[in-house]
């Protein structure tokens, strides 16, 4: 399969700064990535997606940015809360049914 | 509301003993999939079934296999686990084509002894 990866795989924030994730995509063809967030011990759960014909997509509280000159995607959270901790997985999606998994980042929101 | 029905969330089963994951969903949608995502690690895709054709993952050993009966339902068999079998196994489904994202059950939580 293709290779998603991530820069970090962990960050810890204050509660109420930004966090930003960031992912690293190697398959140009991909043309949709989502973003999903995992508690323990449960299932993966959508975020965020984009379209590769969009470079920036807004929803409560994140944006994804997508540049796809350096292949590369971000996640952003405004005023981060305790509750946004959790493991982050960018996804892509290629040009068949499968959608392949990058490393993850663990964020830890600090109290 | 459950979508995505995975049973049991907790498996223990024998070192060699063959096993059954199952899972249901209530969206009718097309494409199903088996993850298995060990601890600290993203899901790997094991194989995928659009409606009745079986996706097999290149690199997925042959001791994982499964069955699809109809739109609903979908069960991952492990013939021989081993010890290196331990994980969460989840399943997801999502619509053909399209910009639609894969939508994840809970998992199960295989444990082998």
């Amino acid at each position: 399969g293709e290779s998603v990866g991530l820069h970090l795989p962990t960050l810890s924030v204050q509660e109420g700064d930004n966090s930003i994730i960031n992912c690293a995509y190697s398959n140009s063809a991909s043309d949709y990535f989502i973003w999903y967030k995992q508690e323990s011990g449960k299932g993966p759960q959508f975020i965020i997606d984009i379209r590769s014909n969009m470079d920036k997509r807004q929803g409560q509280r994140v944006t994804v940015l997508l540049n796809k000159t350096v292949k590369h995607l971000s996640l952003q959270i405004a005023a981060t809360q305790p509750g946004d901790s959790a493991v982050y997985f960018c996804a892509e999606k290629d040009t068949g049914n499968q959608f392949y998994f990058g490393t993850g980042t663990s964020l830890t929101v600090i109290p | 509301d459950a979508m995505v029905i995975q049973n049991p969330r907790y498996q223990v089963t024998q070192f060699g003993k063959p096993v059954t994951l199952s899972c249901s969903q209530t969206l009718n949608h097309n494409v199903m999939y088996w993850y298995q995502q060990k601890s600290s690690q993203a899901p790997k895709l094991l194989f995928h079934y659009y409606d009745k054709d079986f996706n097999n993952e290149a690199d997925t050993p042959d001791n994982f296999q499964s069955r699809r009966p109809n739109t609903s339902f979908c069960f991952l068999d492990i013939r021989s686990p081993g010890l290196g079998d331990a994980a969460m196994y989840l399943c997801a489904t999502s619509r053909v084509g399209g910009n639609t994202e894969a939508f994840f059950g809970q998992g199960t939580r295989l444990t082998v002894v």
